[in-house]
């Protein structure tokens, strides 16, 4: 059981290209997240997914692109990097009964991008 | 946006120490409050999710309280070991299982 995992963990990327992270969870949660973590900041929820085929914006969604084909993957896209989106980004699951219920979140151990 | 906010910033204890620090959240609309502990170079672990005013939950020497009617919740550690140096993030949940997260306080324990 690996719990989540996340590819790549390192990332250097010049500005005005693209990537793409990739969250797995094998826990069979439905909620899934995308966080990022910058000095002096809270975790700040980019987006976020309530089931297979869907996706909503967080907090701070800008430049930022999500999908979630299959339910146990959650993939992060930047699509012309900028160096305002260097930071360590988290993935994280949670299981859900309902809208209401509130679950602990399992963390991905992070990938540190930079942008130059 | 919803403000969740945590104090200390940071603290330094002694080994066998008992210290506390508080989690501030909007009193309204509320459905839970997580705490979760992070130490350096990992992930963060959920340690308690609390959802009734008044709910008190332990796990070894670490103990949560929940005030949802004044929006507040109190962590505690006692008899600090230098293992639980981290850094203790609280959040809170207004629904839809969304979370806004505090930005943490950050415990040293010296030994």
């Amino acid at each position: 059981n690996a719990g989540v995992t996340q590819t790549p963990k390192f990332r250097v990327l010049k500005t005005g290209q693209s990537m793409t992270l990739l969250c797995a969870q094998d826990m069979n949660h439905e909620y899934m997240y995308w966080y990022r973590q910058d000095p002096g900041m809270g975790l700040r929820l980019i987006h976020y997914s309530v089931g297979e085929g869907t996706t909503a914006k967080g907090e701070v969604p800008d430049g930022y692109n999500v999908s979630r084909l299959k339910k146990q993957n959650f993939l992060l896209g930047l699509e012309s990097a900028a160096p305002s989106q260097t930071s360590v980004y988290f993935c994280a699951s949670s299981y859900t009964r309902g809208l209401a219920d509130s679950y602990e979140q399992y963390f991905g151990p992070g990938t540190r991008l930079t942008v130059t | 946006i919803l403000n969740v906010e945590q104090s200390p910033q940071s603290l330094h204890v002694q080994e066998g120490d008992s210290t506390n620090f508080t989690c501030s959240f909007p009193s309204s609309n509320f459905y839970a409050l997580h705490w979760y502990r992070w130490e350096t170079a990992k992930s963060p672990e959920a340690l308690f999710v609390m959802t009734l005013n008044g709910d008190e939950k332990k796990k070894g020497r670490i103990s949560a309280t929940l005030n949802t009617k004044e929006g507040y919740s109190y962590l505690y550690i006692k008899g600090s070991q230098p293992e639980d140096s981290a850094t203790y993030l609280c959040a809170y949940s207004g629904g839809y299982q969304k979370v806004t997260f505090g930005i943490g306080t950050k415990l040293q324990v010296i030994p």
